[in-house]
């Protein structure tokens, strides 16, 4: 079955401090891959999307994910994390044409000022 | 602006009452999801419409029933069969899902509280 893990449930970091949020998928095939990000009671807001090309990709932010084909990994990082970014982050997936969204369970973030 | 509106924000439902979840989108997409959200459990997928006149059940689609009758209108009815129906229910919608390399767009979300 297709899955999505997040091994961290719950990451605390300092203001200023840099953040890497881990994701894994379990497919064969290079699937489409997404972070969004879900503030609390509100709905999720992308922050960016890998589909081919350059495996670092830029998001909104200043966010940046990898892309690591031979670790099946889509890694979330942020240089310098701000008390704003506190916030649950979903890794997804779409593998296959007409397939929906599989989404990890997600990250809780916690910033400390 | 172009979005996906979910209404209301909070809902209160007494037991054996069956209530029904407002999704309106005017970003003229033919994909529309409806997920359940609970702690700890990230999203799980209810039902989904790849068009109008269409819908599938998603992976949790017990207690659940939606309609599809305009394009930009997905409600979902959460109906008394729904043992557990207090989550955070969160509507979505994408262009289309034979077009694999776009995203889905998110509702506010609306809280569902049974008293």
């Amino acid at each position: 079955a297709q899955s999505v893990t997040q091994p961290d449930i719950h990451i605390t970091v300092s203001e200023g401090a840099s953040l890497e949020l881990r994701c894994n998928y379990s497919y064969g095939a290079t699937p489409y891959l997404f972070w969004y990000v879900q503030s609390p009671g509100q709905g999720l807001q992308l922050l960016l999307k890998y589909f081919s090309g350059d495996t670092l990709v830029q998001g909104i932010k200043g966010f940046e994910a990898e892309f690591k084909r031979s670790q099946s990994s889509f890694n979330l990082r942020k240089p310098s994390v701000h008390w704003s970014d506190a916030a649950e982050y979903f890794c997804a997936v779409v593998q296959e044409y007409g397939q929906n969204f599989v989404f990890g369970p997600g990250t809780r973030l916690s910033v400390l000022p | 602006d172009g979005g996906i509106t979910q209404s209301p924000k909070y809902l209160f439902r007494k037991e054996g009452q069956n209530v029904t979840l407002s999704c309106e989108q005017n970003l003229n997409h033919d994909a529309m999801y409806w997920y359940r959200q609970d702690p700890g459990q990230g999203l799980r997928l209810i039902y989904y419409s790849q068009i109008v006149n269409d819908f599938q059940k998603g992976d949790i689609a017990e207690g659940y029933s939606v309609s599809r009758e305009k394009k930009e209108s997905f409600p979902l009815t959460v109906t008394s069969a729904q043992k557990n129906p207090t989550a955070f229910y969160l509507c979505a919608s994408k262009v289309s899902m034979r077009i694999m390399n776009t995203e889905a767009f998110f509702g506010q979300g609306t809280r569902l509280t049974v008293v």
